[in-house]
């Protein structure tokens, strides 16, 4: 079992279509949890960092599920420059993050 | 204020060559860690320097070393090399304290892409 696992995709949605992604991990001690989003041949950049409490960034909401090791992203309102992969990210501890292998997002007109 | 730079940006080798790939950190880091990035996968553990040695190690060969300097830049050597190398190496630099807490945001390099032939 793979220690991160993700739906590969592709979602293909509309302009302001609401999306989720949904993650689930495998290691119950992982400390730490985030969403990276990664444009074609560039590299990830932090996107959000997940809380148990949930938190939300203007049309970007996570949340985590620590009894499940589930987390999630929805996107409200989707821009056609949301289309990228999104990487779920897990922590183990400060040394390592252990990155799923995305969720790709096209967003249409 | 500089991000996390790497050199070089391209590179070609064919199997059984050796390279060697460079990473400065985002100006402020300690810690550099590296990743490997195959083609539709999300990037792969390879180790972590801080305070000139390997703090932690992904599952990668012994083929696969490093080095930081003092100023906290770092290389990414990789001996022997195959088909299999090839990917997108990514450097990814942080600031660690003493107790660190699993928060430090990772900032990223743009990556070396590596072609093995």
């Amino acid at each position: 079992r793979k220690e991160v696992e993700q739906d590969p995709g592709p979602f293909n949605v509309p302009e302001g279509a609401t999306v989720a992604f949904n993650c689930t991990y495998s290691n119950s001690a992982s400390q730490s949890f985030f969403w990276y989003r990664q444009d074609c041949r560039k590299e990830p950049k932090l996107l959000m960092s997940v809380y148990s409490s949930g938190n939300e960034d203007g049309r970007f909401t996570a949340q985590l599920n620590r009894a499940s090791q589930y987390i999630s992203l929805l996107i409200r309102d989707s821009k056609l420059s949301d289309s990228a992969t999104y990487l779920c990210v897990v922590g183990l501890n400060t040394d390592k993050l252990i990155f799923g292998t995305g969720t790709r997002l096209q967003v249409f007109p | 204020d500089a991000g996390v730079t790497q050199s070089p940006t391209h590179l070609i080798k064919t199997r059984g060559q050796q390279v060697t790939l460079r990473c400065s950190p985002k100006s402020g880091h300690d810690t550099v860690s590296w990743y490997q990035q195959a083609l539709g996968q999300g990037p792969q553990f390879i180790f972590q320097y801080y305070e000139e040695e390997e703090r932690q190690r992904g599952n990668f060969p012994d083929r696969f070393s490093g080095h930081q300097f003092p100023n906290y830049s770092s290389e990414l050597n990789v001996n022997a090399l195959l088909l299999g190398d090839s990917a997108l190496y990514l450097c990814a630099s942080s600031l660690v304290g003493t107790g660190g807490g699993g928060n430090e945001k990772l900032f990223f390099g743009s990556g070396t892409q590596l072609s093995v032939l």
